[in-house]
């Protein structure tokens, strides 16, 4: 059975740019969330979304911005990319989205701003 | 408001011996507490997690946590450290809503041979 799938594994952007990471949730699970790890770092929460809407928020600028499809894939975008978006970001996938459910997580994609 | 605490950013034990982890967190609200594995260049795997009934939480790979309330305390142990489980060890928390999950920053486990 398929894991969660990111894509690209990694991607180097210019800063001022924009990027797009993918994420396909394993099958039957409704829930994606997105989450930050910075080098040296634990991950930190963005989004989750859940039957297509946005159900919780982390604290991150309004450049991040996200949205689920109807097969329940998911995006993340960010625009005006800074150095400090530089990191790993992590999908998670669950049936869903509450804590009775275990979240699996998928390898990430490596950003690096330059 | 929630947090995690992890004492230790690096801890080092030798092949067999005792493994213990600690983590402490802040909530206002009855907790859900997890600990994550997370291998080089790979995501984050679940170990164990803690809701409701029972303070001491078995997980896979042999690693048990026991949830202390009056110490705010879930601290992940391990009776015999075997090489495999060099890795990053996550604590993490999160609401009844499990709609966000608070994140340590990590501890990283080290195993001599």
């Amino acid at each position: 059975d398929a894991g969660v799938t990111q894509s690209p594994t990694h991607l180097i952007k210019t800063r001022g740019q924009h990027v797009t990471l993918r994420c396909s949730p394993i099958s039957g699970h409704k829930s994606v969330s997105w989450y930050q790890q910075v080098l040296g770092q634990g991950p930190q929460f963005i989004f989750q979304y859940y039957e297509k809407e946005e159900r919780g928020r982390g604290n991150f600028p309004d450049r991040f911005s996200a949205r689920q499809f109807p097969n329940y894939s998911s995006e993340l975008n960010v625009n005006a990319l800074l150095l400090g978006d530089s990191a790993l970001y992590l999908c998670a996938s669950s049936l869903t989205g509450t804590q009775n459910t275990e979240a699996f997580f998928g390898q990430g994609t490596r950003l690096t701003v330059v | 408001a929630q947090s995690v605490t992890q004492l230790g950013s690096h801890v080092s034990v030798s092949e067999g011996a005792l493994v213990l982890l600690r983590c402490n967190y802040s909530s206002s609200v009855p907790p859900y507490l997890f600990w994550y594995v997370q291998y080089p260049n790979q995501g984050l795997q679940l170990l164990l997690k803690y809701t409701t009934g029972a303070t001491l939480v078995k997980g896979i790979n042999g690693f048990e946590a026991e949830f202390k309330k009056s110490e705010t305390s879930f601290h992940l142990t391990k009776p015999s450290a075997h090489m495999s489980d060099a890795a990053e060890y996550f604590c993490a928390v999160s609401d009844t809503g499990g709609f966000k999950t608070i994140f340590g920053a990590g501890t990283r486990l080290f195993v001599k041979a």
